[in-house]
């Protein structure tokens, strides 16, 4: 299974909601990754897990909270989020989370849309 | 800091061949990857090149001149299917990936 999985594929909420996005992978990854990527840009990065504990959190607002349950699955808790949060969510994985050169392999994201 | 320069857009005739370049900036070298971005899909991986020179790898091959801070992919045999953005990405510490804008290529028939 070379495989990372997000859901939902698309989600619409309103800025009261409260929300959760998951990921999973089964390729045995001790790393993971939540990244935030505008139309036309490139994907900027948000949450890197490293076995299970929080290693990067790029000054990501608190109304995003990350959650990494087991080395298999990521979560993102969204809650009070603003419109100018519509965006495309990559969750990503990698081997070991500790070299650089890693290859990080995306899951096919989750399209957000906050109204 | 990172900085990465790429041409935001190409067009490119199906069979042909097309070289998309990108300049970058690093504190410390550790690589540079290519990642193909299909329109509202994910990135997924192409190449990582740490030597200089060039890696073949099928219809794509990827190059890399550490002296001047300089790579480009380089596609064959071009088909629709090629369309698509392409990222420029190099590390930025463990776990960090730093991508440039991307170059946003179309294939015309």
């Amino acid at each position: 299974d070379t495989e990372v999985t997000q859901t939902p594929k698309h989600l619409v909420m309103g800025m009261t909601n409260k929300k959760s996005l998951k990921c999973e992978q089964h390729m045995g990854h001790r790393a993971m990754y939540w990244y935030k990527q505008k139309a036309k840009k490139p994907p900027e990065l948000m949450f890197v897990y490293s076995y299970e504990k929080l290693s990067i959190n790029e000054s990501v607002p608190s109304r995003f909270s990350p959650e990494c349950p087991n080395s298999s699955l990521l979560n993102l808790h969204l809650h009070a989020l603003q419109p100018e949060d519509s965006a495309l969510y990559l969750c990503a994985s990698s081997q070991a989370g500790g070299a650089v050169e890693e290859t990080q392999y995306f899951g096919p994201g989750t399209r957000l849309l906050v109204l | 800091g990172q900085n990465i320069d790429q041409p935001t857009e190409m067009t490119a005739t199906e069979g042909a061949i097309v070289q998309i370049n990108c300049t970058y900036q690093t504190s410390g070298f550790n690589g540079l990857f290519w990642y193909q971005q299909h329109a509202g899909e994910a990135p997924t991986f192409l190449s990582y090149n740490v030597l200089d020179g060039l890696e073949e790898k099928g219809r794509f091959s990827s190059f890399l001149s550490r002296s001047k801070g300089y790579s480009y992919l380089l596609l064959k045999e071009l088909q629709m299917k090629d369309s698509a953005s392409y990222l420029c990405a190099v590390p930025a510490g463990a776990n960090n990936l730093f991508f440039g804008t991307g170059t946003r290529l179309t294939v015309i028939p």
